[in-house]
């Protein structure tokens, strides 16, 4: 069965400082795989999304980026963090002709 | 510019009753469309699809259903339960197209009174 590890659960980073978040898929090849952030008020709002290995689209224009090393693997990261990129962030995959499979989130507090 | 749209950000109902959810869509390319339901530090959960081609798709309680001409769409919860209660997102999607994107609306709080 396929499964989905996003880690770590919570995370308390001071303004300034990188970020790395990483999520993994087992179970499927080839997924389409997402990051979306929820922030107060916003909804779920789809930061990047890649369809294969090396292959990014940015949604949102920030100092947020993503990588796909592998095809099961999707990292989310930043340089310098800023007290707007607090939020729960939910990697999610999908592949043809399933739904949407979401992790559990990360809840990044920036300070 | 918000292609998914659920304009309701809140909705209380009384146990029993019908719960009825609203997401209009803006991208005449979207031809399948997802409702997931969330609670607080969670991942959303799958409830339910419907793809272009049908108006309707019922499982269970819950029941989606697509106006494409009016570019809208309804989730039905009948009989609305307490354990309901959660924020529920509209997605929708271009299943045939390449680039693969999932597009959420910004979510409806549903809160089920006993």
């Amino acid at each position: 069965s396929q499964t989905i590890h996003q880690w770590p659960a919570t995370l308390v980073q001071p303004v300034g400082s990188p970020l790395s978040l990483e999520c993994t898929v087992e179970g499927t090849s080839n997924p389409n795989l997402y990051w979306y952030r929820q922030a107060a008020g916003r909804g779920l709002q789809l930061l990047f999304y890649s369809v294969g290995i090396g292959q990014i689209s940015s949604e949102v224009p920030q100092n947020l980026s993503a990588s796909r090393p592998q095809d099961r693997q999707f990292i989310l990261s930043s340089k310098k963090l800023l007290l707007s990129d607090s939020g729960f962030y939910l990697c999610a995959w999908t592949s043809s002709g399933s739904r949407a499979f979401f992790g559990q989130g990360t809840r990044l507090t920036v300070v | 510019d918000q292609q998914v749209k659920q304009n309701s950000p809140s909705l209380s109902v009384q146990e029993g009753r019908i719960s009825i959810l609203n997401c209009d869509y803006t991208n005449s390319m979207f031809d399948y469309f997802l409702w997931y339901k969330k609670y607080p530090a969670e991942g959303p959960t799958f409830l339910i699809s419907i793809s272009s081609i049908k108006d309707k798709n019922e499982d269970g309680r819950f029941t989606v259903f697509l106006n494409k001409s009016a570019k809208h769409l309804s989730l039905h919860i009948v009989p609305s339960q307490p354990g309901d209660s959660a924020v529920y997102f509209c997605a929708a999607q271009h299943y045939g197209g390449s680039q693969g994107n999932l597009i959420f609306g910004k979510g409806t709080k549903l809160s089920v009174k006993p």
